[in-house]
């Protein structure tokens, strides 16, 4: 079965510091990865994938996530965090067998203090 | 462009009563999905819809049923609500994830079953 794992429930972090928000994956497969951001009350949004190719990808808003396949890991990554920051962030994994699927982490709230 | 559209935004049901999630995007999208939101759990995928006609179960498809009868339209049906069913439900859309895979997720339905 195709999932991915995000072991922080809370992330806390100051403004103008850099933050990571971790995840694992674990896929028989290539795997294709996703973060969606969820701020209070509104649905999920769309901000960076991994595909193939750098391993470095960069999305909307300053983040980026790095994809490392010996750690099965695709961590999101901002130099510098903005309070505007603070929301829910979920990995997903789509199915490498049945592209119509996808498979969420239980997310990881970021809280950036001024 | 509206994107993903869903009503009602809150919804109180009883135990056994049934009701129907609408969900419309006017983005001309093949792909649809309905999502339940739970704490700690993140997103698990219910049903989708790969085209008008076209349906197939996700994760967690008991207790549900979908249709698509046209390209903007994929409800969402509770036949016999149960307290289980209290949840944040939440519908996407995308061209076709075997594109680009990003979903459009509309604003959530909250749901409360007593």
């Amino acid at each position: 079965a195709q999932s991915v794992a995000q072991p922080e429930d809370q992330v806390n972090v100051a403004e103008g510091n850099p933050l990571t928000v971790k995840c694992t994956y674990s896929v028989s497969g290539n795997p294709y990865l996703f973060w969606y951001v969820q701020y209070p009350n509104r649905g999920l949004q769309f901000l960076l994938k991994y595909i193939t190719g750098d391993n470095l990808v960069k999305g909307s808003y300053g983040f980026e996530a790095e994809f490392n396949k010996s750690q099965t890991s695709f961590h999101l990554k901002k130099p510098s965090a903005l309070v505007s920051d603070s929301a829910l962030y979920f990995c997903a994994v789509r199915d490498p067998y049945n592209f119509n699927k996808f498979y969420f982490g239980s997310g990881t709230k970021l809280n950036v203090k001024p | 462009n509206a994107g993903v559209t869903q009503t009602p935004k809150f919804q109180v049901l009883k135990t056994g009563q049934s009701m129907t999630l609408q969900c419309a995007q006017d983005m001309n999208h093949e792909y649809m999905s309905w999502y339940r939101q739970d704490p700690g759990m993140g997103l698990r995928l219910i049903h989708y819809s790969v085209g008008a006609g076209i349906t197939d179960q996700g994760e967690v498809p008991n207790g549900y049923n979908v249709s698509r009868s046209t390209t903007e339209d994929f409800p969402l049906r509770l036949l016999s609500a149960a307290p289980s069913q209290t949840s944040v439900y939440f519908c996407a859309s995308s061209h076709t994830p075997t594109s680009t895979g990003e979903q459009y997720f509309g604003p959530g339905t909250r749901l409360t079953v007593t």
